[in-house]
């Protein structure tokens, strides 16, 4: 079946940096996109950024631009999502969720990765 | 930082019908970008419950319906369900920030 399956959950001590992994599978990795979104504890969804698993191509949030950087192994049919300069209000699950083929919807989400910052 | 706003809760009995509403600007909605709900059951995953503005993902009841107007658009739960008891969240994109959008979130809860 379609899925996305999530690396375990970290702790960090702030101003580290973080790299969440997502691997896809059921369905042909390059002819989707792949996005982020992280919710911090009792709060509502955040998007992050975008990554085309076809060619790389990247759109990050603005929010984050320049601590965040999205990549894929399209070997291994995986997503990562790396956070620098860890702060407490990085304190989130995050979530990688895969981008309908006939809309830009968020169709397939993997089971979320919950990053702790704290010293 | 949430553009898209939602109520914090809405209620209802069971059987009832209730509206949420996801109030954007002409950025987003009002520009003529799509809508999308999802279901936040409880410590899980979001789930895919309308996209396209008004269409029903494969395997999604028709007891949950959506629709857009202007810079506004809203999901409906007819005949609602205890299992119905969640958070939903639109989405759409932004052409003044350049990418996606969330709602701030909605709680429904079944009385």
């Amino acid at each position: 079946q379609v899925q996305l399956v999530q690396s375990g959950a970290e702790v960090k001590k702030p101003g580290a940096s973080v790299k969440v992994s997502c691997k896809a599978s059921g369905y042909t990795f390059t002819s989707y996109g792949i996005s982020w979104v992280r919710q911090a504890p009792g709060q509502g969804l955040e998007w992050m950024g975008w990554i085309s698993a076809y060619n790389g191509n990247t759109n990050y949030a603005q929010k984050l631009q320049g601590r965040v950087t999205m990549t894929t192994d399209t070997s291994t049919s995986t997503a990562y999502m790396e956070l620098r300069s860890l702060r407490s209000d990085d304190t989130a699950v995050y979530y990688c969720a895969r981008e309908g083929a006939s809309s830009d919807a968020f169709d397939i989400w993997g089971q979320g990765t919950m990053v702790t910052v704290s010293s | 930082q949430s553009v898209l706003t939602q109520p914090p809760s809405v209620s209802g009995a069971p059987g009832q019908r209730v509206t949420i509403s996801c109030t954007g600007s002409s950025s987003n909605i009002g520009a003529g970008y799509d809508v999308h709900w999802y279901q936040q059951l409880p410590g899980t995953a979001p789930k895919l419950l309308i996209y396209g503005n008004s269409n029903r993902p494969s395997g999604v009841p028709d007891r949950f319906s959506g629709s857009k107007s202007g810079t506004s658009a809203s999901l409906a739960i007819s005949g609602l369900q205890a299992e119905d008891e969640a958070d939903y969240y639109c989405q759409s994109y932004d052409s003044s920030l350049s990418g996606y959008v969330f709602g701030t979130g909605t709680k429904v809860t079944v009385l």
